[in-house]
């Protein structure tokens, strides 16, 4: 059964500070992996998705990295802002476009300015 | 890309009552629904996957029968919470199919917040 961890569950920077979000899965037999962003009491906003065969997507000040073998991805946030503080969460997709995703418990950001 | 829209965005409610949520796709036709709950900084976990014209399929431990999905049109899903009780407590989201499954990557509704009391 496919399980998806997050670490650290919750972060607090300072603004400007460069920060990494990790997300690990026990099957790497994974179709491709997003990352999302939720606000308190909002749905989800994709950030990045990354196919199985690629190694990393940009936009803007993220980077998201993916090492299937390993089971694991990053999210990598430059120059942090106050509007950054949200909640960021890791999902895999075990089979095509259409299938359901398997969710990390997420990462609670905070970045104070 | 695609605009989702859930109605209510959140409502109180006593125990024993039923609540219904909507789900609309509002710039393109769902053929398949995924409806997803979040309890309290736990993951999202998918509970019931709504097809159009057809019976919906529930995950394991979700009880058909007090989550009742409507899927009667290609843009309209609904959940309807039977004889809620306080453990039903929760963040429901939805997230369409968009038709042909072209793209991986998933548009989610903004959530409804059920509150039992």
């Amino acid at each position: 059964k496919q399980e998806v961890t997050q670490i650290p569950a919750a972060l607090s920077v300072p603004e400007g500070e460069n920060l990494v979000l990790n997300c690990s899965f026990t099957d790497s037999a994974i179709y491709n992996l997003q990352w999302f962003r939720q606000d308190p009491g909002k749905g989800l906003t994709s950030l990045l998705l990354i196919q199985s065969s690629q190694r990393e997507q940009t936009s803007g000040r993220l980077n998201a990295s993916l090492d299937k073998s390993s089971g694991r991805s990053t999210l990598y946030i430059a120059a942090s802002q106050p509007g950054d503080s949200a909640t960021y969460l890791c999902a895999v997709s075990v089979g095509q476009a259409g299938t359901a995703l398997i969710f990390g418990k997420g990462t609670t950001l905070s970045v104070s300015s | 890309g695609a605009v989702v829209s859930q109605h209510p965005s959140w409502v109180i409610c006593k125990s024993g009552t039923s609540v219904k949520i909507e789900c609309r796709s509002l710039d393109f036709q769902a053929t398949t629904m995924f409806w997803y709950r979040q309890f309290p900084k736990q993951s999202l976990m998918l509970m019931a996957t709504s097809n159009e014209g057809s019976k919906a399929t529930y995950e394991q431990g979700v009880e058909k029968d007090k989550f009742l999905i409507n899927h009667a049109s290609l843009t309209l899903s609904t959940l309807t919470v039977t004889s809620a009780h306080p453990e039903d407590s929760s963040f429901y989201i939805c997230t369409p199919i968009l038709p042909g499954r072209t793209t991986d990557t998933q548009y989610f509704g903004p959530g409804t917040r059920l509150t039992v009391l």
